[in-house]
């Protein structure tokens, strides 16, 4: 079985600090992971995916996500956010030949 | 190249009513995917077909047909809206076999059911 969970269903921070949104996972299978992020009325977007390569993943617009086997973790963050931040993320699994499980979302509020 | 395309992008139902939400994707994808969207619980998946000629159920199936029409098509039938289906709904597909390819969504379809 796999799952995800996100540990925060709100997270504001103030524009120019940095950005923490945090992701545990649980998968019987060696993982893929993915965060995806959707702004208001919009469809989905991958923002970067982990792939057994490289533990630290750099995805678009200066996010990037650590993978950490240890604590089942693939917390997202971002050095300073800005407005166009403001969206939901979400953290998704994936193992072979099944489908992907996603998490409950993480609303960002970026405060001027 | 279009990506994953969805019809239509809103759609008002009443209860008892019935309609099909269409989904086309131009990437040569074998697999697709189903989910709905409701506040405060992500994406859940309603069905989804691994490659032509197959569909199986995902965690909430249960008001939903699916139909694999072909490798580049995929529909969703509601028989007999509820409003407990009133939701965005999300096409979606990829590679399969592959978990490293990454899902490419569909703009989605608001749906309410009065």
């Amino acid at each position: 079985a796999q799952s995800v969970t996100q540990l925060d269903s709100h997270v504001s921070v103030s524009e120019g600090t940095p950005v923490l949104l945090r992701c545990n996972y649980s998968s019987s299978y060696s993982p893929s992971l993915f965060w995806y992020v959707q702004h208001p009325n919009k469809g989905l977007q991958l923002l970067l995916k982990y792939t057994s390569a490289a533990t630290l993943v750099k995805g678009i617009n200066g996010f990037e996500a650590e993978f950490k086997k240890s604590e089942t973790s693939f917390h997202l963050t971002k050095p300073s956010a800005h407005m166009s931040d403001a969206a939901e993320y979400f953290c998704v699994v994936s193992s072979p030949f099944r489908d992907m499980r996603f998490g409950a979302g993480t609303r960002l509020t970026v405060k001027p | 190249n279009a990506g994953v395309t969805q019809t239509p992008k809103f759609q008002v139902l009443k209860t008892g009513q019935s309609m099909t939400l269409q989904c086309a994707q131009d990437m040569n994808h074998n697999s697709m995917y189903w989910y709905r969207q409701d506040p405060g619980m992500g994406l859940r998946l309603i069905y989804y077909s691994a490659s032509e000629g197959t569909t199986d159920k995902g965690e909430v199936p249960n008001g939903y047909n699916v139909s694999r029409l072909n490798k580049r098509e995929f529909s969703l039938r509601l028989e007999s809206a509820a409003p407990s289906q009133t939701s965005v709904y999300f096409c979606a597909s990829r590679t399969y076999g592959t978990p490293t390819y990454e899902q490419y969504f569909g703009p989605g379809t608001r749906l309410t059911v009065t």
